[in-house]
């Protein structure tokens, strides 16, 4: 167990919805980051909030934003979702702002968009 | 553009024996290299890691390897285990940049 909690586990949904996603991360960690990992894809960094602030921007689509609340919780929020927006999503927290921390990752939230 | 490229999808190793797993980046800016093992339905989880300014770090029976001319990296397994069997990924860090570039990892499977 990693420390890090996602919510939810699995999500089914329509094209053209909106979904949350919600991550917790570790007790202490402060930067909580974002991937994306499509069949047969690599991890795709999305982007990074330390502290409450963006520090860094991935491959994120202009449809998707996230924040990090005064509580360090985090969340992804994915609007007018079409088919290849499936994908399982992770969450990873670290103590640091740099990326080169090490990441802790969360169990994923698999989307999958019908 | 794949900045980091894991060119094996896969790899099958007897137990006992040593697993290589190869990582090959394009970028000179990278600082700082990482290998990450992610197992199925769980997240990945952090393995080891070396700065770019050494050429080997070792930890336990994982050993990883970097030839900065040859702007290659390689993680040695010794002796591979069954529990061993799982994805690999290789990620490189550019303190430019601020974010881990990720290859497409490798799948190892450790045959009893």
């Amino acid at each position: 167990d990693s420390g890090v909690t996602q919510t939810p586990k699995h999500l089914i949904t329509a094209t053209g919805q909106r979904v949350t996603l919600r991550c917790s991360p570790r007790s202490g960690d402060l930067s909580v980051y974002w991937y994306q990992q499509s069949l047969d894809q690599g991890l795709q960094f999305l982007i990074q909030y330390y502290n409450g602030e963006e520090r860094a921007k991935g491959n994120i689509l202009e449809r998707f934003s996230a924040q990090q609340f005064p509580d360090l919780h985090s969340e992804l929020n994915l609007s007018s979702l079409e088919l290849g927006d499936s994908a399982l999503y992770f969450c990873a927290s670290s103590v640091g702002p740099g990326a080169f921390y090490e990441q802790y990752f969360g169990p994923g939230t698999r989307l999958t968009v019908t | 553009d794949q900045q980091v490229k894991q060119n094996s999808p896969s790899l099958s190793v007897q137990e006992g024996r040593i697993s290589i797993l190869n990582c090959d980046y394009t970028n000179s800016m990278f600082d700082y290299f990482l290998w990450y093992k992610k197992y199925p339905a769980e997240g990945p989880t952090f393995l080891i890691s070396i700065s770019s300014i050494k050429d080997k770090n070792e930890d336990g029976r994982f050993t990883v390897f970097l030839n900065k001319s040859a702007k290659h990296l390689s993680l040695h397994i010794v002796p591979s285990q069954p529990g061993d069997s799982a994805v690999y990924f290789c990620a490189a860090h550019a303190g430019n940049n601020r974010k881990l570039i990720w290859g497409l990892g490798t799948s190892l499977a450790v045959n009893p």
